[in-house]
């Protein structure tokens, strides 16, 4: 079974579409996250739920709506899409939140967005 | 706001010894420290974790001097199937909450 699972693994979608990538975890953890990597490799934090709370929430466009319906989904709704937002976009889960850093973070496959 | 450095790439020769450097002057007193490492078209993968001193687990060891401010990850005897980019990671409180950072992470190949 699958930790981490990410929907769709890949994603291609016109200027200005509206599109959601969908996430779900099946280890029970109480903490789940959206990260963007881009096409250097940089790993940016976009999004963390905890209890289906938002605790973290980067300076991201407001085009980009994350939703947890439960603790075990965290979806991400992108409005309007842009070239800029072409990149992968990373799911991850931790057991809880830890103010030092020290949970470790489980990992979706990815979704592959490239918008044209 | 603590940052990571490291080299940006490393090459190694199966069945060596690769000890990967990664400075983090600003981290924060209660801080840990943490690698994860990444292979194509892959989610980044938990490695090790440690506060100071010495952590070995069946993967890595991770050497953090008194100081705390900087890490080596030892990989002992590497394969091909070592080949990543390996990632260091402290924290960064904002608004209350610790978020991880991922820097630019280090690229290693590893050849026959």
């Amino acid at each position: 079974d699958t930790a981490v699972s990410q929907t769709p693994k890949y994603l291609v979608t016109q200027m200005g579409n509206d599109k959601s990538i969908k996430c779900e975890q099946n280890l029970g953890h109480d903490t789940m996250y959206w990260y963007k990597q881009d096409s250097k490799k940089f790993l940016k934090i976009m999004f963390s739920y905890n209890n289906k709370e938002l605790i973290i929430n980067e300076t991201v466009p407001n085009r980009f709506s994350p939703k947890s319906p439960d603790k075990a989904h965290l979806n991400l709704h992108i409005n309007s899409l842009e070239l800029g937002d072409s990149a992968v976009y990373f799911c991850a889960s931790s057991q809880e939140y830890l103010p030092s850093g020290q949970e470790t973070q489980y990992f979706g496959p990815g979704t592959r967005l490239l918008v044209l | 706001l603590a940052k990571t450095t490291q080299p940006i790439s490393m090459d190694s020769y199966e069945g060596q010894e690769v000890n990967i450097t990664c400075s983090h002057n600003n981290i924060a007193t209660n801080d840990y420290i943490t690698w994860y490492q990444q292979f194509p078209s892959q989610g980044p993968r938990f490695i090790i974790q440690g506060y100071k001193t010495k952590v070995t687990n069946e993967v890595a060891s991770l050497f953090i001097p008194a100081d705390r401010k900087s890490s080596t990850l030892s990989l002992p005897r590497v394969s091909l199937s070592d080949t990543a980019v390996y990632y260091c990671l402290v924290g960064d409180m904002d608004g209350g909450y610790n978020k991880l950072i991922f820097g630019a992470g280090t690229r290693l190949a590893v050849h026959p």
